[in-house]
């Protein structure tokens, strides 16, 4: 247990569906992070949120919609996906200070699009 | 922008084989330097970290030295395990962390055989 918790483990959607990745942390922590995960690929910041508020999306597709409601909770809403965004998408948190003590990160969510 | 640069692997080593992982960085100023670990299955962990020049960080027998002159945050471990088994990852982050969040390396798989 690394104290971000990411559900579900593991996701099969269809084109067409509509699904939500959720992120939960209880660190204290005020700065939370989606990333992409892909193979052969280096991680990719698809999203920031600080004190609840998004800081980045780092031109990420319209079809990934985060959302932030408070600080210890984090959702990604997929809808519309392509095969291509089938990979790890992992959730990640930090202190204000997250250059120093660095991030914590979720198990992931493996998702797969068919 | 930020780059991370490490060698991909798979990288496979006899166990109590020593071990180095190269990581060399391009980015302004003097950003904090890391290296997480990914276990099969799992998320990122922290493994160890280095926030300003000739630092040197340490954890599990892992440690890395922060070389400003050579931009490098090369990983090493005196006598590697079969649970050392995994993919680790170098990163940076600029000082205020902020948007541009982690900037990590692809990854390096090592895989040791007993």
């Amino acid at each position: 247990e690394t104290g971000v918790t990411q559900t579900p483990r593991h996701l099969v959607m269809g084109m067409t569906n509509k699904k939500s990745l959720k992120c939960e942390q209880h660190l204290g922590h005020n700065a939370m992070y989606w990333y992409k995960q892909s193979a052969k690929k280096p991680l990719e910041l698809m999203f920031v949120y600080s004190l609840e508020e998004r800081v980045e999306n780092n031109s990420v597709p319209s079809r990934f919609s985060p959302e932030c409601p408070n600080s210890s909770h984090l959702f990604l809403h997929l809808h519309t996906l392509q095969p291509e965004d089938s990979a790890l998408y992992l959730c990640a948190s930090s202190p204000g200070d997250g250059d120093y003590y660095g991030y914590t990160f979720g198990s992931g969510t493996r998702l797969t699009v068919v | 922008g930020d780059s991370v640069t490490q060698m991909e692997g798979p990288v496979t080593l006899s166990e109590e084989a020593f071990l180095t992982i190269n990581c060399t960085y391009t980015a302004t100023g003097y950003p904090s330097l890391f290296w997480y670990v990914q276990y099969p299955g799992e998320g990122l962990q922290l493994l160890l970290k280095a926030t300003k020049a000739d630092d040197k960080g340490s954890n599990k027998g892992f440690e890395a030295t922060y070389r400003k002159e050579t931009t490098s945050f090369h990983l090493e471990k005196g006598s590697v395990q079969v649970s050392d088994s995994a993919v680790y990852f170098c990163a940076l982050i600029h000082s205020g962390g902020g948007a541009d969040g982690l900037t990590f390396g692809k990854g390096t798989h090592l895989i040791i055989q007993p």
